[in-house]
């Protein structure tokens, strides 16, 4: 059964530095997203992306964040300069259909910001 | 503002029993909701979906009902086994998907 993949499966970095998350979403998908969940606490929608554009986006996706699809295959969140709490599990997802869809999440990457 | 209640946050149950799990929400009128399963450390993994218009749902051990009324959707295991044990998340669609805190649930041999 095809799978929603993410690299790295963990993430060590310093506070104020970039970081590139990847996910591969499912090849005949075409909503992509990320969501967000600090340990402990819910899963939290960040944005929503289809034909190359941010279709939604959450009040925590601010200018530190980013998204892109560099190519065909690769889906990927871009955290700019890292604060502490940006710590947390990071999940891509992708669905045929925007939300009214099933959506199938990777298996996430954690970030720890020190 | 939209709100998403998981009746608790943690639920034991013996196995063979059936678990009752359930989710409540305010200020929203979804046109549908769908339950998740979480493993520690994993992401949520889908389960049903159930439309507005459906009353009742099921998936082999599963069911979920929805009352747009009570503004409530029930999620039921039957013959629970300790393998049923993780969190159940309910999600609901607005201009995002949002989630639910959880009911994690543990199934006792």
């Amino acid at each position: 059964e095809p799978e929603v993949t993410q690299t790295p499966s963990h993430q060590v970095t310093q506070m104020g530095q970039e970081v590139i998350l990847r996910c591969v979403p499912i090849s005949n998908h075409l909503y992509f997203y990320w969501y967000r969940q600090i340990l402990g606490q819910k899963v939290e929608f960040l944005v929503s992306f289809y034909n190359n554009e941010i279709s939604e986006k959450s009040e925590i996706f601010d200018d530190q964040f980013s998204v892109e699809r560099p190519d065909g295959s690769n889906f990927t969140l871009k955290i700019r300069s890292t604060k502490l709490e940006d710590s947390a599990m990071y999940f891509c997802a992708s669905s045929g259909t925007l939300f009214t869809d099933t959506q199938y999440f990777g298996p996430g990457t954690r970030l720890t910001v020190l | 503002s939209q709100k998403i209640e998981q009746n608790s946050e943690a639920l034991n149950i013996q196995e063979g029993k059936t678990a009752t799990l359930t989710c409540n929400y305010t200020n929203y009128s979804p046109a549908y909701l769908q339950w998740y399963r979480q493993d520690p450390g994993r992401g949520p993994v889908f389960l049903l979906l159930i439309r507005e218009n459906e009353k009742e749902k099921r998936k082999e051990r599963l069911k979920v009902t929805f009352d747009t009324t009570l503004k409530q959707s029930l999620f039921h295991i039957t013959a629970s086994q300790p393998a049923d044990s993780a969190t159940y998340l309910c999600a609901l669609p607005s201009r995002q998907l949002t989630f639910g805190s959880g009911t994690q649930l543990t199934v006792l041999p």
